[in-house]
C-alpha cells in the first residue's frame, strides 16, 4: 500500500530537549515536504528536498532542521523545542511538483511544555 | 504572492443535499491545483488533482471544476451524506516547490 508514515504521532516534551520526527515514504518520490498546521493559520510549509541531498527552507523554517540522506526518509528535526512549536505537522511526498499529486502522512501532534 | 482563499469557512447542510465549495486564487500561474478532505486531527486524504491544461475531474458523487482565467475551482459534492461531514482543503502548486493552501471549508451534513 502506497503511504506516507510519520512517529510519532503524538508527543509530549519541554523546551530544550531535541526531538526528531520521522517521516517516510514508500513511493519513490522525489519530492518531500514538512507542513506545520495551526488554527487560523492554515497549512505552512517548514522545509522540503527535491531530492536526496537536496533541500531548501518554506516560509517557516526556524527553529527546524532537516536532511535527505535517503530518498524514502525525510526527517524534521528540532534541536531546541520551544512552545511555539507546538502544532500539527505534516509530512507529504509527490513524484513531482508540477503533476504530481500530493500525498500526506496522518501527522504527528507535538506539544512543548 | 498567491493567495488561495476558500469560501465558506463553514457550511451545515442537511443530508441528500448537492452543494459546491469554493476556491479562488490570485495569480492563475499555477501547475495544477488538488482538493483534499481532512478529517479532525488526522492526516489529509487527496480526493482530486487538477492539471492546469485540465477542466474538471470526476470521482464518485465528487466533481471538480478548473477555471484558471478567473482564478476558481469548484468542489461539487452530489447527494451529501453524514460520512461527508470534513473539512475540505484546495491547494495551488504554483511552482518551485510551493504548494498554497487554502483555510478550507468545514463541512456538516445533518441526518
Amino acid at each position: 500500500e502506497a503511504q506516507v508514515t510519520q512517529n510519532p504521532r503524538y508527543l509530549i516534551t519541554v523546551t530544550g530537549k531535541k526531538l526528531t520526527v520521522t517521516c517516510s515514504q514508500n513511493m519513490n518520490h522525489e519530492y518531500m515536504s514538512w507542513y506545520r498546521q495551526d488554527p487560523g493559520l492554515g497549512l505552512r510549509q517548514i522545509y522540503y528536498s527535491m531530492n536526496v541531498e537536496v533541500t531548501d527552507k518554506g516560509d517557516v523554517p526556524e527553529g527546524y532542521k532537516v536532511s535527505r540522506k535517503e530518498k524514502r526518509n525525510f526527517p524534521l528535526i528540532l534541536e531546541s523545542p520551544s512552545p511555539n512549536q507546538t502544532s500539527l505537522y505534516f509530512c507529504a511526498s509527490s513524484s513531482r511538483g508540477d503533476t504530481g499529486e500530493l500525498f500526506f502522512g496522518e501527522g504527528s501532534r507535538l506539544t512543548v511544555l | 504572492k498567491q493567495e488561495v482563499t476558500q469560501i465558506p469557512a463553514a457550511l451545515s447542510v442537511p443530508e441528500g443535499e448537492n452543494l459546491v465549495l469554493n476556491c479562488s486564487f490570485t495569480d492563475s500561474a499555477i501547475y495544477n491545483l488538488q482538493w483534499f478532505r481532512q478529517d479532525p486531527g488526522k492526516g489529509l486524504t487527496s480526493l482530486l488533482l487538477i492539471q492546469s491544461s485540465q477542466r474538471e475531474q470526476t470521482s464518485g458523487r465528487l466533481n471538480a471544476s478548473l477555471d484558471k482565467s478567473s482564478g476558481r475551482s469548484t468542489l461539487y459534492i452530489a447527494a451529501s451524506q453524514p460520512g461527508d461531514s470534513a473539512t475540505y482543503l484546495c491547494a495551488v502548486y504554483t511552482g518551485g516547490f510551493k504548494t498554497i493552501f487554502g483555510a478550507g471549508t468545514r463541512l456538516f451534513v445533518k441526518a
